[in-house]
């Protein structure tokens, strides 16, 4: 079954340090990976995503995210936070091909205070 | 150009009775799907649909169902409400639902079941 691990449900961080919000994923089948971030009250915006390729994948707002196929983890970094990065970051992974349903982590708060 | 559109933007309902949601999916894409979102946690899957047929369910009841129209513009019904239907109802749309196309979010309808 596919699912997705969020180990973190708050990562906080000091504006200009670099921030990591972690995933780890479960697929039978290659996966595609995304992330998404949603502000209050708002819908989810897209943020990047992994299909293949590069392992290093880079996205909106600085952010970039390393896909890591042998720890099944796809973590999202960015170097400098910014105080308007924080909001809830959700990690989400669709087998590719196959299914054509995102799976969701449960959601990581990031706060980066000034 | 216009992203996701969704309607109404927030409605209240009593249980029992029935609700309708709108999609209008982002100019080019044909490819609807519907997530509901419940507070404090990831959006679920409900159901995508592609050429006017449902083509993958999430592990909803009977009483969700949906509607493709030949403008790719989608509708999701709701009978018979409970008050644990109340959630954030997001739909997301892409070009080729099998792809790894970017699947782009609706700002989503609230829906308050009392």
């Amino acid at each position: 079954a596919q699912s997705v691990a969020q180990p973190e449900d708050q990562v906080n961080v000091a504006e200009g340090n670099p921030l990591t919000v972690k995933c780890t994923y479960s697929v039978s089948g290659n996966p595609y990976l995304f992330w998404y971030v949603q502000y209050p009250n708002r819908g989810l915006q897209f943020l990047l995503k992994y299909i293949t390729g590069d392992n290093l994948v880079k996205g909106s707002y600085g952010f970039e995210a390393e896909f890591n196929k042998s720890q099944t983890s796809f973590h999202l970094k960015k170097p400098s936070a910014l105080v308007s990065d924080s909001a809830l970051y959700f990690c989400a992974v669709r087998e590719a091909d196959s299914s054509y349903k995102l799976i969701f982590g449960s959601g990581t708060r990031l706060l980066v205070r000034p | 150009d216009a992203g996701v559109t969704q309607s109404p933007t927030h409605l209240i309902k009593t249980r029992g009775q029935q609700v309708t949601l709108r999609c209008s999916p982002k100019s080019g894409h044909d490819t609807v799907s519907w997530y509901q979102q419940a507070l404090g946690q990831g959006p679920q899957f409900i159901f995508q649909y592609y050429e006017e047929e449902e083509r993958q369910r999430g592990n909803f009841p009977d009483r969700f169902s949906g509607h493709q129209f030949p403008n790719y513009s989608s509708e999701l019904n709701v009978n018979a409400l409970l008050l644990g239907d109340s959630a954030l109802y997001l739909c997301a749309s892409s070009y080729r639902g099998l792809s790894g196309n970017t699947i782009y979010f609706g700002e989503g309808s609230w829906l308050t079941v009392v």
